[in-house]
């Protein structure tokens, strides 16, 4: 089974500031991908970011990053300079390459604040 | 449409009543989930369907939860007997699934609160 883990319940950012939001994740599977979707108070699910197991190189979109450390099973989203629209609950979520079985698993979240 | 349509968008039932949640994929996308999320809650997955099977209805919290896919297209979940407990938003996805080394984003829907009162 997969299990999804973020420690950080909340968190008060800065403005302009960077941010870590932490993730790990457990599972035996070789093949998977690593997602992290923001929740803004709307509701909505919007994906920001993808990492795929064989992938060398961290994903980047904008100011999104995914440092991403396969033997430590850590997939840890970067915000650089925060704003004041990042404010959100943002989830990590995995999944496997497996056909027909391709369940997104989602970790508990984190709600990021960004403060002015 | 463009994206994933869940109706009704809000909905509420007496207790004990039958509810049908409706989600309308993304054309073409054979991946359907749904998850449930409480108020200030993670996702908790309920089912997922690869066309038109459920390989994974391990989610289900009661036998009073069913959800089909026909056509490999709309998806209904219905739960009978609502319980106060029910209450939540259903959120429905939808993703293409390629395989290994490919994106499988999943794009949700707006999701479909239901008060059980």
């Amino acid at each position: 089974a997969q299990k999804i883990t973020q420690t950080q319940p909340g968190m008060f950012v800065q403005e302009k500031e960077a941010v870590t939001l932490d993730c790990t994740y457990d599972t035996s599977d070789q093949s998977y991908g690593l997602f992290w979707y923001k929740q803004p108070s709307s509701g909505e699910m919007i994906f920001l970011i993808y990492q795929g197991s064989y992938d060398e190189q961290n994903a980047t979109e904008g100011r999104y990053s995914l440092n991403f450390q396969k033997a430590r099973k850590s997939a840890n989203l970067v915000i650089s300079a925060s704003q004041l629209g990042d404010s959100a609950m943002y989830f990590c979520a995995m999944n496997r390459f497996d056909f027909g079985n391709e369940k997104l698993t989602f970790g508990t979240g984190t709600r990021l604040t960004i403060i002015p | 449409g463009a994206g994933v349509s869940q109706s009704p968008s809000n909905k509420v039932t007496e207790k004990g009543k039958d509810v049908e949640l409706r989600c309308d994929p993304i054309s073409g996308h054979t991946a359907l989930y749904w998850y449930r999320q409480s108020l200030g809650q993670g996702l908790e997955f309920l089912i997922y369907f690869q066309g038109n099977s459920a390989p994974d209805k391990s989610g289900l919290p009661s036998d009073r939860f069913s959800a089909e896919r026909t056509g490999g297209s709309v998806s209904t979940l219905t739960i009978q007997r609502t319980q106060q407990e029910d209450s939540a938003v259903y959120l429905c996805a939808s993703s293409l699934v390629f395989g290994a080394k490919m994106n499988t984003e999943a794009f949700f829907g707006q999701g479909t609160r239901l008060t059980v009162v």
